[in-house]
């Protein structure tokens, strides 16, 4: 049992450049999302999705896109990075219930320079 | 808006100790509370889950409390050890969106 499983582990970017950060779950967990922890400011939500199709904003979510189109997937997109999305990435996923608990990604560091 | 607190920011014990740390939130209208560890550089570790109904959970050397009224959680760590050395995150699942919302953390060194 993989659990929520992110790549990469590690990212160096130039400014403008785009990528996508991967987040994959096989515990079919309907709710998935993103955070970015960055020194002082804890964990921040940037997008998160409560079923396939289905996808929203959260705190932070200026320069990042989304998209659900599996269960088990949850791409984050950075359409043209800037050196203020220097920070560590975290996804997390659960069951769309509120009495179980979420489970977290090893994380992705991304550098932008 | 949800605002959740940790306190104190950072905590040094030497080994053996009993040790409390402190989460308080400022909407009580909450599905449940969680607790996590995060070591460097590394992802979150779920260490224990209080619902709503619940007044406190039990692993181990753990114990949390919750006490929706008063907007406050704690998490009680018996006998500390040197392993015990991370940054423990509290986190509520509000109740209208089901997002999580984290504290800035506390940062714990046991010394041996």
């Amino acid at each position: 049992n993989a659990g929520v499983t992110q790549t990469p582990k590690f990212q160096v970017l130039k400014t403008g450049q785009s990528m996508t950060l991967q987040c994959a779950q096989d515990m079919n967990h309907e709710y998935m999302s993103w955070y970015r922890q960055d020194p002082g400011m804890g964990l921040r939500l940037i997008h998160y999705s409560v079923g396939a199709g289905i996808t929203d904003q959260g705190e932070v979510p200026n320069g990042y896109n989304v998209s659900r189109s599996t269960t088990e997937d949850f791409p984050l997109r950075l359409l043209s990075a800037a050196p203020s999305q220097t920070s560590v990435y975290f996804c997390a996923s659960s069951y769309w219930s509120a009495n179980t608990e979420a489970f977290f990604g090893q994380g992705t560091r991304l550098t932008v320079v | 808006k949800q605002e959740v607190t940790q306190i104190p920011a950072a905590l040094s014990v030497p080994e053996g100790e009993n040790l409390v740390l402190n989460c308080s939130f400022t909407d009580s209208a909450i599905y449940n509370l969680q607790w996590f560890r995060q070591d460097p550089g590394k992802g979150l570790t779920s260490l224990l889950l209080i619902q709503s109904s619940q007044r406190e959970q039990t692993s181990g050397r753990l114990n949390a409390s919750l006490d929706k009224s008063s907007g406050r959680s704690t998490l009680y760590i018996a006998a500390s050890q040197p392993g015990d050395s991370a940054t423990y995150l509290c986190a509520v699942i509000a109740s209208n969106t089901g997002k999580l919302i984290f504290g800035q953390g506390t940062t714990l060194q046991v010394k041996p």
